[in-house]
């Protein structure tokens, strides 16, 4: 299967910490990519590769693999990290892209 | 800093062709990137189009496959979309990244603003 699947939504206490998961069967050959969008705006890359960060996103973010499943865990939950966030990989080809159908984090 | 904006028509016929271009400032496009259309319809999740290498070779969704068309134009640095047949389902705001890759996996490092295009009569 080429798709990524993800938790539709969550919550997290404001400074605690929530895991978003990322499943696919790609994914036990590659690392996934995680992009952050907020209401309005484009997608923002936040991790790639084993748990890469692009300057300025924080280091309150950080990514896991685990077989077939990647994760992105926020450590210290600000309101500023409320938004949707989407997983991507490579399908088994190998020649095309997959999203995962996206996670709504939400912060209380 | 590589800047990339979407340009073209924000209302499109039904049946009509979708066409859109992505100019690439801050970065050459002959560079070693593969260079992609990302689309998201209103209220819903990221779908990838296709991607475009300098030399003109594509890959495309295997969804969108016969009805999309992307090239590039070195001359002007820019690389383009065209979507063909188009219905009320391709109303979306439609993005242009860069892709990039490293050992183990892939990414798009850098986006568009993006550009809503509306498919009505």
């Amino acid at each position: 299967s080429s798709e990524l699947t993800q938790d539709p939504a969550v919550s997290v206490a404001l400074g605690q910490t929530v895991r978003i998961t990322c499943q696919g069967d790609s994914l036990s050959s590659q690392y996934a990519s995680w992009y952050q969008q907020k209401p309005g705006q484009a997608p923002v890359l936040v991790i790639y590769g084993r748990n890469n960060r692009p300057s300025g996103i924080p280091d309150r973010l950080s990514g896991s693999s685990s077989g077939n499943t990647a994760s992105l865990t926020i450590t210290g939950a600000q309101a500023e990290d409320e938004a949707d966030y989407y997983c991507c990989s490579r399908d088994s080809s190998g020649n095309h892209y997959v999203f995962g159908t996206g996670t709504t984090v939400t912060v209380v | 800093q590589v800047q990339l904006q979407e340009s073209g028509p924000g209302l499109v016929k039904p049946s009509a062709t979708l066409s859109l271009s992505c100019a690439v400032s801050g970065d050459s496009i002959s560079t070693s990137n593969w260079w992609s259309w990302v689309r998201q319809p209103p209220g819903k999740g990221l779908e990838w189009i296709g991607e475009v290498f300098h030399t003109g070779r594509t890959n495309y969704s295997p969804s969108l496959k016969s009805r999309v068309t992307i090239s590039v134009d070195k001359s002007k640095n820019q690389f383009s979309l065209r979507l063909s047949s188009v219905t009320a389902a391709d109303t979306a705001v439609y993005y242009c990244a860069r892709d990039k890759v490293i050992p183990g996996g892939y990414y798009f490092d850098s986006w568009g603003l993006g550009t809503l295009v509306t498919v009505s009569s």
